[in-house]
């Protein structure tokens, strides 16, 4: 059980162009769905939190208006990172988990690359 | 507020054993332990959430010093599975229902045959 899909898992796109990335939990309904990016050999860092059906909080330093946040159901969220350019290539991951669950639960990554 | 964690990377022979360290200079809430694997997500392996707590998941186990800020994962008798890079989390209480976990830098460990 408590399973999180992303889709795509591989994006390649030209720069200036948006581009949307699904997180969904496939078994469970998460309240609360969290979007990491992570560098080559480096730690996962935490981009921004999102409860359904309000407005994600994001991290400092992370752009609200650049990484649209959407978690319209308990079973979806979908980062969208607007005007993509090359220092926005890094391998993208949300977990999912819900109320009174202490674990998180990991999709599988979405690796973008803007050329 | 990432957890530092010790040591950076360590290469393990089959069968020995390897302790990584995790600590906060901020009072811990619990501790979240998991290890990726080159290219995939991380996976879960397990959580401490109160002081003086050790859990075990086979040949993996670990423990957690509230007071100290700390807590550490033993890994016995390594197998090449074990490969990949431990991250520890702690956990930032926040108003909403969920806490977030901030990871530290991670661990890579390499178990060679």
């Amino acid at each position: 059980g408590a399973v999180v899909s992303q889709h795509p898992s591989r994006v390649i796109c030209k720069s200036g162009t948006s581009v949307k990335i699904e997180c969904r939990s496939l078994d469970f309904q998460a309240t609360t769905m969290f979007w990491y990016r992570q560098f080559p050999k480096q730690s996962l860092m935490l981009m921004a939190t999102s409860n359904e059906g309000s407005k994600a909080t994001y991290e400092q330093g992370v752009e609200k208006d650049k990484f649209l946040i959407n978690h319209a159901s308990l079973t979806l969220s979908t980062l969208t990172v607007t005007s993509a350019h090359p220092e926005d290539s890094s391998f993208y991951i949300c977990s999912a988990s819900w109320t009174g669950r202490e674990t998180q639960y990991f999709g599988p990554g979405t690796r973008l690359l803007v050329l | 507020q990432q957890p530092v964690q010790s040591p950076q990377a360590v290469i393990l022979r089959e069968g020995e054993d390897a302790v990584i360290n995790c600590s906060s200079s901020k009072a811990l809430y619990s501790v979240h332990w998991y290890r990726q694997k080159h290219g995939e997500a991380p996976v879960f392996l397990m959580i401490l959430l109160k002081g003086g707590e050790q859990k075990g998941h086979e040949k993996i186990s670990a423990s957690f010093n509230e007071k100290k800020q700390q807590s550490s994962l033993y890994l016995t008798a390594s197998q090449l599975s074990y490969s990949g890079t431990y991250f520890c989390g702690t956990e930032i209480p926040m108003k909403t229902s969920y806490d977030k976990v901030i990871f530290g830098p991670g661990t890579s460990l390499s178990v060679i045959p």
